[in-house]
């Protein structure tokens, strides 16, 4: 079975750009979370999906990001326009039961804003 | 404003020994603690997990213990192996009814020597 796919594994854009990272979670996991990891720093959460709707967005940094997930299977994740502090590693991560403890992460996407 | 703290950032330990490893939570409304671990260019991977209303969760090797009291977990890896070599994640979950949101440490790097 196929664990949660990033696309891509990295990213360098310009400062302005936009870019979209996209997440394929396991299929049939109705949950879908979001992460970010800036400079080493923890882990940070960012949203979390049940199905096509988001159930917690509180953590999304402002305006400039844009998550979606329509039809309730992968996501898209926006950053537009992009700011160096947006660099950092991007995680997705799926779980198949909304109150489980365990979610399955994805290798992320390394996003570096120059 | 950091509700889970691990604040070893590094550990160094014999092949063989146990490796113990420590977190600092500071709200109360969490519900579940998990330990991930991570290697360099790869997505967090669960290794384990405890409940609030649990003291202590084993498997295999590893072990986890909780002191809710005074709000601290601990990883014990027992005998450590080289293959554990990587950075440890403490996280802390909050389900609201609907949402669950990880909260994570800043990370260990465990070394185990030979």
């Amino acid at each position: 079975e196929a664990g949660v796919t990033q696309f891509p594994s990295h990213s360098v854009i310009e400062k302005g750009q936009t870019v979209t990272l996209r997440c394929d979670p396991i299929s049939g996991h109705d949950n879908l979370y979001w992460y970010r990891r800036v400079m080493g720093k923890e882990i940070k959460f960012l949203l979390h999906f049940v199905k096509e709707s988001k159930q917690d967005e509180s953590g999304m940094p402002n305006n400039r990001f844009l998550a979606e997930r329509t039809g309730g299977t992968y996501s898209t994740l926006k950053v537009q326009p992009a700011e160096l502090e947006d660099s950092g590693v991007y995680f997705c991560a799926s779980s198949s039961l909304t109150g489980g403890t365990e979610a399955f992460f994805g290798q992320g996407t390394r996003l570096t804003v120059v | 404003d950091q509700q889970v703290k691990q604040n070893s950032p590094s550990l160094s330990v014999q092949e063989g020994r146990i490796s113990i490893l420590n977190c600092d939570y500071t709200n109360s409304m969490f519900d579940y603690f998990l330990w991930y671990k991570k290697y360099p260019a790869e997505g967090p991977t669960f290794l384990i997990s405890i409940s609030s209303i649990k003291d202590k969760n084993e498997d295999g090797r590893f072990t986890v213990f909780l002191n809710k009291s005074a709000k601290h977990l601990s990883l014990h890896i027992v005998p450590s192996q080289p293959g554990d070599s990587a950075v440890y994640f403490c996280a802390a979950r909050r389900w609201t009814g609907t949402a669950s949101k990880l909260t994570f440490g800043t990370g260990t790097r465990l070394q185990v020597t030979l």
